[in-house]
Protein backbone atom coordinates (compact mmCIF):
# COMPACT_ATOMS: atom_id res chain seq x y z
CA UNK A 1 0.00 0.00 0.00
CA UNK A 2 0.71 3.85 -0.24
CA UNK A 3 3.27 5.06 2.46
CA UNK A 4 3.01 8.37 3.50
CA UNK A 5 6.22 10.07 4.69
CA UNK A 6 5.90 13.40 6.87
CA UNK A 7 8.98 15.55 7.09
CA UNK A 8 10.31 17.25 10.01
CA UNK A 9 8.83 15.46 12.61
CA UNK A 10 9.31 18.46 14.98
CA UNK A 11 9.34 21.94 14.95
CA UNK A 12 9.93 24.60 17.22
CA UNK A 13 9.78 28.33 16.39
CA UNK A 14 9.75 31.87 17.19
CA UNK A 15 6.25 33.75 16.54
CA UNK A 16 6.80 35.37 13.62
CA UNK A 17 8.94 32.69 11.34
CA UNK A 18 7.57 31.10 8.44
CA UNK A 19 7.26 27.29 7.83
CA UNK A 20 7.45 24.64 5.36
CA UNK A 21 5.92 21.11 5.79
CA UNK A 22 6.33 18.37 3.69
CA UNK A 23 4.75 14.98 2.85
CA UNK A 24 6.29 12.30 0.17
CA UNK A 25 3.52 9.58 -0.93
CA UNK A 26 4.91 6.62 -2.86
CA UNK A 27 2.27 5.75 -5.46
CA UNK A 28 -0.27 8.22 -7.55
CA UNK A 29 -3.74 9.23 -5.30
CA UNK A 30 -6.82 10.83 -5.90
CA UNK A 31 -6.93 12.39 -2.58
CA UNK A 32 -4.34 14.43 -0.83
CA UNK A 33 -5.34 16.34 2.80
CA UNK A 34 -3.87 18.53 5.30
CA UNK A 35 -5.04 18.95 9.05
CA UNK A 36 -4.29 20.29 11.98
CA UNK A 37 -4.49 18.58 14.97
CA UNK A 38 -5.40 20.82 17.92
CA UNK A 39 -3.60 20.37 21.48
CA UNK A 40 -7.66 18.24 22.48
CA UNK A 41 -7.49 16.02 19.48
CA UNK A 42 -9.19 18.13 17.33
CA UNK A 43 -8.84 17.48 13.52
CA UNK A 44 -9.31 20.53 11.78
CA UNK A 45 -9.72 20.53 7.51
CA UNK A 46 -6.72 22.91 6.26
CA UNK A 47 -6.87 21.83 2.68
CA UNK A 48 -8.24 19.31 0.12
CA UNK A 49 -5.47 19.47 -2.54
CA UNK A 50 -4.79 16.43 -4.78
CA UNK A 51 -3.14 18.44 -7.24
CA UNK A 52 -2.47 22.36 -7.50
CA UNK A 53 -1.67 25.17 -5.11
CA UNK A 54 -4.03 26.77 -2.91
CA UNK A 55 -3.97 29.50 -0.33
CA UNK A 56 -5.92 30.51 2.75
CA UNK A 57 -4.81 33.74 4.90
CA UNK A 58 -1.39 32.62 6.64
CA UNK A 59 -1.55 28.90 5.22
CA UNK A 60 -0.95 27.67 1.71
CA UNK A 61 -0.08 24.56 0.38
CA UNK A 62 1.31 22.74 -2.96
CA UNK A 63 0.79 19.36 -4.18
CA UNK A 64 2.92 18.22 -7.05
CA UNK A 65 1.07 15.01 -8.10
CA UNK A 66 3.53 14.31 -10.88
CA UNK A 67 6.16 14.28 -8.33
CA UNK A 68 4.32 12.89 -5.27
CA UNK A 69 4.65 15.35 -2.70
CA UNK A 70 3.09 18.28 -0.96
CA UNK A 71 4.07 21.29 0.66
CA UNK A 72 2.40 22.99 3.83
CA UNK A 73 3.44 26.85 4.30
CA UNK A 74 2.49 28.45 7.39
CA UNK A 75 3.25 32.61 7.50
CA UNK A 76 4.29 34.90 10.59
CA UNK A 77 3.32 31.83 12.94
CA UNK A 78 1.08 32.10 15.70
CA UNK A 79 1.54 30.41 19.18
CA UNK A 80 -2.35 29.17 17.77
CA UNK A 81 -0.58 27.30 15.37
CA UNK A 82 0.99 25.24 17.48
CA UNK A 83 -0.15 21.03 17.16
CA UNK A 84 0.31 18.22 14.66
CA UNK A 85 -0.12 18.82 11.16
CA UNK A 86 -1.12 15.86 9.53
CA UNK A 87 -1.21 14.94 5.50
CA UNK A 88 -3.31 12.07 4.28
CA UNK A 89 -3.84 10.33 1.24
CA UNK A 90 -6.10 8.68 -0.46
CA UNK A 91 -5.53 5.75 -3.09
CA UNK A 92 -9.06 4.15 -2.73
CA UNK A 93 -12.49 6.42 -2.80
CA UNK A 94 -12.40 5.50 1.10
CA UNK A 95 -10.04 5.34 3.31
CA UNK A 96 -7.00 8.05 4.16
CA UNK A 97 -3.79 6.71 4.47
CA UNK A 98 -2.14 9.01 6.88
CA UNK A 99 1.78 9.81 8.00
CA UNK A 100 3.05 10.26 11.03
CA UNK A 101 2.80 14.08 11.26
CA UNK A 102 4.71 17.06 12.34
CA UNK A 103 4.95 18.24 15.63
CA UNK A 104 4.92 22.19 15.66
CA UNK A 105 5.59 24.11 18.80
CA UNK A 106 5.82 28.12 17.89
CA UNK A 107 7.22 30.09 20.99
CA UNK A 108 5.68 33.29 22.17
CA UNK B 1 -24.27 22.47 9.68
CA UNK B 2 -23.29 21.66 13.00
CA UNK B 3 -19.73 19.54 12.01
CA UNK B 4 -19.50 15.62 12.94
CA UNK B 5 -19.90 15.13 16.91
CA UNK B 6 -19.21 11.98 18.92
CA UNK B 7 -20.20 10.93 22.47
CA UNK B 8 -19.23 10.20 24.82
CA UNK B 9 -15.97 12.52 24.37
CA UNK B 10 -13.84 10.66 27.42
CA UNK B 11 -14.73 6.79 27.89
CA UNK B 12 -12.95 5.08 31.30
CA UNK B 13 -13.67 1.51 31.73
CA UNK B 14 -12.45 -1.36 33.36
CA UNK B 15 -10.97 -4.26 31.17
CA UNK B 16 -13.38 -6.85 30.06
CA UNK B 17 -16.55 -4.11 29.55
CA UNK B 18 -18.02 -3.68 26.96
CA UNK B 19 -18.35 -0.14 25.29
CA UNK B 20 -20.36 1.78 22.90
CA UNK B 21 -19.40 5.25 21.21
CA UNK B 22 -22.01 7.17 18.70
CA UNK B 23 -21.36 9.36 16.10
CA UNK B 24 -23.43 12.13 14.30
CA UNK B 25 -21.79 12.80 10.61
CA UNK B 26 -22.62 16.05 8.79
CA UNK B 27 -26.14 15.73 7.88
CA UNK B 28 -26.12 15.62 4.03
CA UNK B 29 -23.67 13.63 4.25
CA UNK B 30 -23.31 9.91 2.80
CA UNK B 31 -20.15 8.39 4.20
CA UNK B 32 -19.36 8.09 7.75
CA UNK B 33 -15.82 6.13 8.83
CA UNK B 34 -14.11 5.10 11.70
CA UNK B 35 -10.21 5.98 12.86
CA UNK B 36 -8.51 4.86 15.47
CA UNK B 37 -5.67 6.93 16.88
CA UNK B 38 -2.88 6.23 19.60
CA UNK B 39 -0.67 8.19 20.84
CA UNK B 40 2.32 10.10 18.51
CA UNK B 41 0.40 8.23 15.59
CA UNK B 42 -1.50 9.22 12.94
CA UNK B 43 -5.22 7.64 12.48
CA UNK B 44 -5.66 4.36 11.36
CA UNK B 45 -8.64 3.79 9.15
CA UNK B 46 -11.43 1.21 10.77
CA UNK B 47 -14.33 0.93 9.14
CA UNK B 48 -16.64 2.96 6.67
CA UNK B 49 -20.36 3.09 5.40
CA UNK B 50 -22.00 4.45 2.33
CA UNK B 51 -25.68 5.64 3.67
CA UNK B 52 -26.86 2.32 5.58
CA UNK B 53 -24.15 -0.27 4.12
CA UNK B 54 -20.76 -1.17 5.95
CA UNK B 55 -18.77 -1.38 2.03
CA UNK B 56 -15.61 -2.10 4.68
CA UNK B 57 -14.87 -3.90 7.58
CA UNK B 58 -11.99 -5.87 7.03
CA UNK B 59 -9.83 -3.22 8.34
CA UNK B 60 -11.84 -3.56 12.50
CA UNK B 61 -9.13 -4.86 14.34
CA UNK B 62 -10.48 -7.63 15.77
CA UNK B 63 -14.27 -9.83 15.96
CA UNK B 64 -14.46 -7.75 19.36
CA UNK B 65 -14.83 -4.27 17.33
CA UNK B 66 -18.13 -4.48 15.58
CA UNK B 67 -20.13 -0.58 14.03
CA UNK B 68 -23.68 -0.06 12.47
CA UNK B 69 -25.62 2.32 11.27
CA UNK B 70 -29.01 1.13 11.09
CA UNK B 71 -30.76 4.44 9.46
CA UNK B 72 -27.85 5.76 7.26
CA UNK B 73 -27.70 8.21 9.77
CA UNK B 74 -26.09 8.04 12.86
CA UNK B 75 -23.11 5.34 14.25
CA UNK B 76 -22.12 3.07 16.47
CA UNK B 77 -18.46 1.36 17.36
CA UNK B 78 -18.56 -1.32 19.83
CA UNK B 79 -15.78 -2.93 21.50
CA UNK B 80 -16.70 -6.16 23.37
CA UNK B 81 -14.76 -7.27 26.09
CA UNK B 82 -11.96 -4.57 25.97
CA UNK B 83 -8.58 -4.94 26.86
CA UNK B 84 -6.03 -2.10 27.97
CA UNK B 85 -4.30 -2.34 24.41
CA UNK B 86 -7.60 -0.62 22.97
CA UNK B 87 -6.76 2.14 24.68
CA UNK B 88 -6.96 5.00 22.00
CA UNK B 89 -9.06 7.86 20.55
CA UNK B 90 -11.74 6.91 18.31
CA UNK B 91 -12.51 9.17 15.59
CA UNK B 92 -15.11 9.34 13.49
CA UNK B 93 -15.42 11.12 9.97
CA UNK B 94 -18.32 11.72 7.24
CA UNK B 95 -18.35 13.54 3.41
CA UNK B 96 -20.20 13.12 0.53
CA UNK B 97 -19.00 11.53 -1.87
CA UNK B 98 -20.47 10.96 -5.11
CA UNK B 99 -18.44 10.14 -8.64
CA UNK B 100 -18.33 13.90 -9.59
CA UNK B 101 -17.78 14.62 -5.74
CA UNK B 102 -14.67 14.84 -4.05
CA UNK B 103 -14.38 12.55 -1.12
CA UNK B 104 -13.20 15.29 1.40
CA UNK B 105 -13.76 14.00 5.10
CA UNK B 106 -14.41 16.13 7.85
CA UNK B 107 -14.11 15.04 11.47
CA UNK B 108 -15.17 15.04 14.91
CA UNK B 109 -13.69 15.92 18.26
CA UNK B 110 -13.19 12.19 18.98
CA UNK B 111 -13.64 10.00 21.86
CA UNK B 112 -10.94 8.90 24.12
CA UNK B 113 -11.04 5.57 25.53
CA UNK B 114 -9.00 4.49 28.34
CA UNK B 115 -9.39 1.10 29.94
CA UNK B 116 -8.22 -0.17 33.22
Amino acid sequence: GIQVEQSPPDLILQEGANSTLRCNFSDSVNNLQWFHQNPWGQLINLFYIPSGTKQNGRLSATTVATERYSLLYISSSQTTDSGVYFCAVGESNYQLIWGAGTKLIIKP
Amino acid sequence: DTGVSQDPRHKITKRGQNVTFRCDPISEHNRLYWYRQTLGQGPEFLTYFQNEAQLEKSRLLSDRFSAERPKGSFSTLEIQRTEQGDSAMYLCASSWTSPTARNEQFFGPGTRLTVL
